[in-house]
């Protein structure tokens, strides 16, 4: 069975910095994995996947994402963060020995730029 | 393109009733699945369908029945609503690749 860890419940960073949020994850196959975005009182919004290819990924609003077999971490980057993206951001995985291709999430992690 | 719809937005039912949480989508996706958000614990899910007629139990399945008549619509029936239940439900669709999310509905159970 797939699982997900996000390890930190928030992330404090101040405007301008860089934003990482991490996540490690366990699979018995191949992993297909997926970054997502939640604002107060919405669904849940797609930022950028990774099935098979480049380790880097690059999605929407300018974060990207690298994928490492070696330590089972799909880390989301930003260089520089900005105050609008505050939110809740989820990884989630997808095992590809999983028939049925189950979506597994992680806890989330709560971000928080400051001015 | 209305994506994933899920109705109603808000619900509040007492200890007991039951209930049918509604959601379509309009972009031929197979795959179709409720989860329930509770804080600090993620998106759970409740059961999945792979296509019409196809169903199956996730994660927390205990009080919930679901149906997939249509490729469309894949309601979600609560029958016993109980406290436990209070959270927020979303639906989701998706073919081969990255899940599309309805907005959600906050169910509230006194």
């Amino acid at each position: 069975a797939q699982s997900v860890a996000q390890p930190e419940d928030q992330v404090n960073v101040a405007e301008g910095n860089p934003l990482t949020v991490k996540c490690t994850y366990s699979v018995s196959g191949n992993p297909y994995l997926f970054w997502y975005v939640q604002y107060p009182n919405r669904g849940l919004q797609f930022l950028l996947k990774y099935i098979t290819g480049d380790n880097l990924v690059k999605g929407s609003y300018g974060f990207e994402a690298e994928f490492n077999k070696s330590q089972t971490s799909f880390h989301l980057k930003k260089p520089s963060a900005l105050v609008s993206d505050s939110a809740l951001y989820f990884c989630a995985v997808r095992d590809s020995t999983d028939s049925w291709g189950k979506l597994q999430f992680g806890a989330g992690t709560q971000v928080v730029v400051t001015p | 393109n209305a994506g994933v719809t899920q109705t109603p937005k808000f619900q509040v039912l007492k200890t007991g009733q039951s209930m049918t949480l509604q959601c379509a989508q309009d972009m031929n996706h197979e795959y179709m699945s409720w989860y329930r958000q509770d804080p600090g614990m993620g998106l759970r899910l409740i059961h999945y369908s792979v296509g019409a007629g196809i169903t199956d139990q996730g994660e927390v399945p205990n009080g919930y029945n679901v149906s997939r008549s249509t490729t469309e619509d894949f309601p979600l029936r609560l029958l016993s609503a109980a406290p436990s239940q209070t959270s927020v439900y979303f639906c989701a669709s998706r073919r081969d690749g990255e899940a599309f999310f309805g907005q959600g509905t906050r169910l509230t159970v006194v």
